[in-house]
């Protein structure tokens, strides 16, 4: 059974600094993986989507990276701001085309 | 602009009764999905539909029930039978296969 990890839990960071987040999962037989954002108290954000043939995709200041042999994927952000401080959560889908979650990283970016 | 759009935002449920949150899409995505969220977990699926009049369980389906009577509609009973029933609900699309998902704002249901 597909097993999807977010370390850390949490993380508090100075502006300005490039920081990554990591997602792990358990079983390489993905179709994709896709990072969200989430506000407190909003909806999910979709952030990338890197399918299974792709290693990283990039959006502004963000690159993912996708590992299907070590079962890693990571989000990488450059030069942090305040906005950016939110949920950060990584999502893999499944042979039955289900998204798999984990259970994500708060981030706060300090001024 | 297409989209999810959610509603109510905020619900609240007495003891016993049955409320329905409603999810509409127009981006003409084939699969539509509910998951409820609760502090410091995970995203949990209650029910899936990938095409119309047709709907699967998900993970946590006891206590809730749905119908897919359009393609851009999917709405959630939350009933009686669901006992603990106070979480942020979120609905999602996608075109189908290994396409991405799109969510909607999400609605917060508090029993009182």
């Amino acid at each position: 059974k597909q097993e999807v990890t977010q370390i850390p839990a949490a993380l508090s960071v100075p502006e300005g600094e490039n920081l990554v987040l990591n997602c792990s999962f358990t079983d390489s037989a993905i179709y994709n993986l896709q990072w969200f954002r989430q506000d407190p108290g909003k909806g999910l954000t979709s952030l990338l989507l890197i399918q299974s043939s792709q290693r990283e995709q990039t959006s502004g200041r963000l690159n993912a990276s996708l590992d299907k042999s070590s079962g890693r994927s990571t989000l990488y952000i450059a030069a942090s701001q305040p906005g950016d401080s939110a949920t950060y959560l990584c999502a893999a889908m499944d042979s039955n085309y289900q998204l798999i979650w984990g259970a994500g990283t708060k981030l706060i970016i300090k001024p | 602009d297409g989209g999810i759009t959610q509603s109510p935002k905020y619900l609240f449920r007495k003891e016993g009764q049955n409320v329905t949150l409603s999810c509409e899409q127009n981006l003409n995505h084939d699969a539509m999905y509910w998951y409820r969220q609760d502090p410091g977990q995970g995203l949990r699926l209650i029910y899936y539909s990938q095409i119309v009049n047709d709907f699967q369980k998900g993970d946590i389906a006891e206590g809730y029930s749905v119908s897919r009577e359009k393609k851009e509609s999917f709405p959630l009973t939350v009933t009686s039978a669901q006992k603990n029933p106070t979480a942020f609900y979120l609905c999602a699309s996608n075109p189908q296969g290994a396409a991405g998902y799109t969510f909607g704002s999400g609605t917060r249901l508090t029993v009182v």
